[in-house]
């Protein structure tokens, strides 16, 4: 089966205050492993998806990196405005279901001014 | 602008009865997804559907049913064998089976 851990749970930043969050991931043949962010009382927005082992992608002040364990989230500088949860979702690239996300709880990112 | 429109936002139901929450995207993606949210757990998967006239049952079908008579819409229908209903439900879609999903704002669904 597989499964995804996020850690941590919740974290409290002050502005400027750079930090990573975790996202860790057993599966059968990962196809995609997604970022979203999601702000209270709205749906997840998509930030970017990593396919393979190395790869890294950014933007504004967000950095995702991959490995075959687990993906980080850097967050350089943070703003109050990046105050949100984040999710991690990954999806398998075998079975009989290739729509199939598994999600994460969530990391819920709080930025002090 | 393109997007997918869930409705109402809240919506407040007594037991017993069964309800229906709006899913419309103008994407013009292929395949949508319902999911449901609850404090303290992942997404889980309730029904998807990859195409017109057909779906499948996701990780929590029971107490659930779904229909796909055009590409925009894919309604739920919360129905009163759902033992535990209340909770924040989002519908998602994608433009192919490994795109990033793009979802809705929820509805908020209270049964008591």
């Amino acid at each position: 089966e597989d499964q995804v851990t996020q850690s941590p749970e919740a974290l409290r930043l002050q502005e400027g205050e750079s930090s990573s969050l975790n996202c860790s991931y057993t599966v059968s043949g990962l196809r995609g492993l997604f970022w979203y962010r999601q702000d209270p009382g709205k749906g997840p927005e998509f930030l970017f998806t990593l396919y393979s082992a190395g790869e890294e992608k950014e933007k504004e002040r967000l950095k995702a990196t991959l490995t075959k364990k687990e993906s980080f989230l850097h967050i350089t500088a943070p703003k109050p405005e990046d105050s949100a949860t984040y999710l991690c979702a990954v999806q398998a690239s075998s079975g009989g279901s290739n729509y199939k996300l598994t999600f994460g709880k969530g990391t819920l990112l709080t930025v002090n001014p | 602008d393109g997007g997918i429109t869930q409705s109402p936002k809240y919506l407040f139901r007594k037991e017993g009865q069964n309800v229906t929450l709006s899913c419309e995207q103008n994407l013009n993606h292929d395949a949508m997804y319902w999911y449901r949210q609850d404090p303290g757990q992942g997404l889980r998967l309730i029904y998807y559907s990859q195409i017109v006239n057909d779906f499948q049952k996701g990780d929590i079908a029971e107490g659930y049913s779904v229909s796909r008579e055009k590409k925009e819409s894919f309604p739920l229908t919360v129905t009163s064998a759902q033992k535990n209903p209340t909770a924040f439900y989002l519908c998602a879609s994608s433009r192919a089976k490994d795109s990033p999903l793009h979802f809705g704002n929820g509805t908020r669904l209270t049964v008591t």
